[in-house]
């Protein structure tokens, strides 16, 4: 069975500092891994994504997340963040079947202060 | 290109009671997902619809919830009777298709409290 681990709940942290959300997940075959982000009353919007290649991908507005096998891990990091990266971020894990299903971790909400 | 569509924004009903969420995917979007997010947790699959046929539905609580998805384009969401339990934020979503790489899109969700 799959399962993604998000340990923290909220982290909070000062604009322009560096950030790290970490992601764990388990599964026992081919995994493909996702961030999505959630504003202040919005829905959940994609944020990048990993299926296969390079193990780092990025972000348009600065994130970027490695895919570790060995450590089962999808860290999202962003070297600094502004006042408007404040939100809720989700990793998810899907695992195709004829069909694709998402399973979200619990959400960290990123708090960023002046 | 519109988004996904919800409705409504927020329901207050008491135990015991029925309520039904709409959803109004993107068009083209043959994939239609519904998710529950209870406070403090992550969504959760609750169906999912290819066209008009599901293909996930063991997560959906069958004594109380129901859901169809009309001529595959629009759905609804029914929870009868609904109980403390189930107040939460209840997600729509679509994507082109059920591939892996295909970007699933979100509605802005039907927050539902029952007193």
């Amino acid at each position: 069975a799959q399962s993604v681990t998000q340990l923290d709940s909220q982290v909070p942290v000062f604009e322009e500092a560096p950030v790290e959300l970490r992601c764990n997940y388990s599964s026992s075959v081919s995994v493909y891994l996702f961030w999505y982000v959630q504003y202040p009353n919005q829905g959940l919007q994609l944020l990048l994504k990993y299926l296969s290649g390079s193990t780092l991908v990025e972000s348009i507005n600065g994130f970027e997340a490695e895919f570790n096998k060995s450590q089962t891990s999808f860290h999202l990091r962003k070297p600094s963040v502004h006042i408007s990266d404040t939100a809720e971020y989700f990793c998810a894990v899907s695992l195709y079947t004829g069909f694709q299903k998402l399973v979200f971790g619990t959400g960290t909400r990123l708090l960023v202060s002046p | 290109e519109a988004g996904v569509a919800q409705s409504p924004r927020y329901k207050i009903i008491e135990k015991r009671q029925s309520v039904a969420f709409w959803c109004n995917p993107i068009s083209g979007h043959a994939t239609l997902y519904w998710y529950q997010q209870i406070l403090g947790q992550g969504p959760k699959l609750l169906i999912q619809f290819q066209n008009n046929g599901v293909v996930d539905d063991s997560q959906l609580p069958k004594d109380r919830f129901s859901a169809e998805r009309l001529k595959g384009v629009d759905s609804t969401l029914k929870i009868q009777p609904a109980k403390l339990e189930d107040s939460a934020v209840y997600l729509c979503a679509s994507s082109l298709e059920s591939s892996v790489n295909t970007e699933a899109f979100f509605g802005q969700g039907t927050r539902l409290t029952v007193v």
